[in-house]
């Protein structure tokens, strides 16, 4: 099966700094990798996704690129703010129908005044 | 659009009791449901995948018939832990895909969180 490897696990950032998370995966069939920001008790929210027939995608201050010939994804955040602070969670899949995600192990963002 | 909704978001049981989750897709019709457990400062871990109108489909080393799931409708799907014990204890979320569409975006309940005492 799927196996996502996420770093790293903790990560403290200046406001305004950059922030860039990344993700490994295993298996080559997976063609679907979303991203999600979850705050503490509460649902993860996609903030973003990318489908392997493209190399990047950007949404404000958030982007997301992928390189499937070496499996790995990156999540960067660019001039960061305290909101910006909560776990994020890459994940993969094989996509269509129901295919399931496999979740990386999750990163805490901390963004310091 | 597309809120997934669980009910309840908050519940405490003694231990040997059986708890049900409901998880409602609330403004779109999902063919399929997943169930997810997470512990504190962990991951999402898969449980199952709920399709409606068959039975679940379940993750290596996830019990069956202790976890006992329903999908009866398009927006509903039912998580039933059944007997729990402490080690159940944990964050339980759902999330729901979009039926019919070509995106695999999946959206999630707001989770709910089980303390068997």
């Amino acid at each position: 099966g799927e196996n996502v490897e996420q770093h790293p696990s903790t990560l403290s950032v200046q406001e305004g700094d950059s922030a860039v998370i990344k993700c490994t995966y295993s298996d080559s069939a997976s063609n679907y990798f979303p991203w999600y920001k979850q705050e503490l008790g509460k649902r993860p929210q996609l903030i973003i996704d990318i489908r392997s027939n493209v190399g990047e995608k950007k949404d404000q201050r958030i982007a997301v690129t992928l390189n499937k010939t070496a499996k790995h994804f990156s999540l960067h955040i660019t001039e960061t703010q305290p909101e910006d602070s909560a776990v994020y969670f890459c994940a993969a899949s094989p996509g269509g129908g129901g295919n399931k995600l496999t979740f990386g192990t999750g990163t805490q963002l901390k963004v310091e005044l | 659009g597309a809120v997934v909704s669980q009910h309840p978001s908050w519940v405490i049981c003694k231990s040997g009791t059986s708890v049900k989750i409901e998880c409602r897709s609330l403004d779109f019709q999902a063919t399929t449901m997943f169930w997810y457990r997470q512990f504190p400062k962990q991951s999402l871990m898969l449980m199952a995948t709920s399709n409606e109108g068959s039975k679940a489909t379940y993750e290596q080393g996830v019990e069956k018939d202790k976890f006992l799931i329903n999908h009866a409708s398009l927006t509903l799907s039912t998580l039933t832990v059944t007997s729990a014990h402490p080690e159940d204890s944990s964050f339980y979320i759902c999330s729901a895909r979009v039926a019919g569409g070509s995106t695999d975006t999946q959206y999630f309940g707001p989770g709910t969180r089980l303390t068997v005492l």
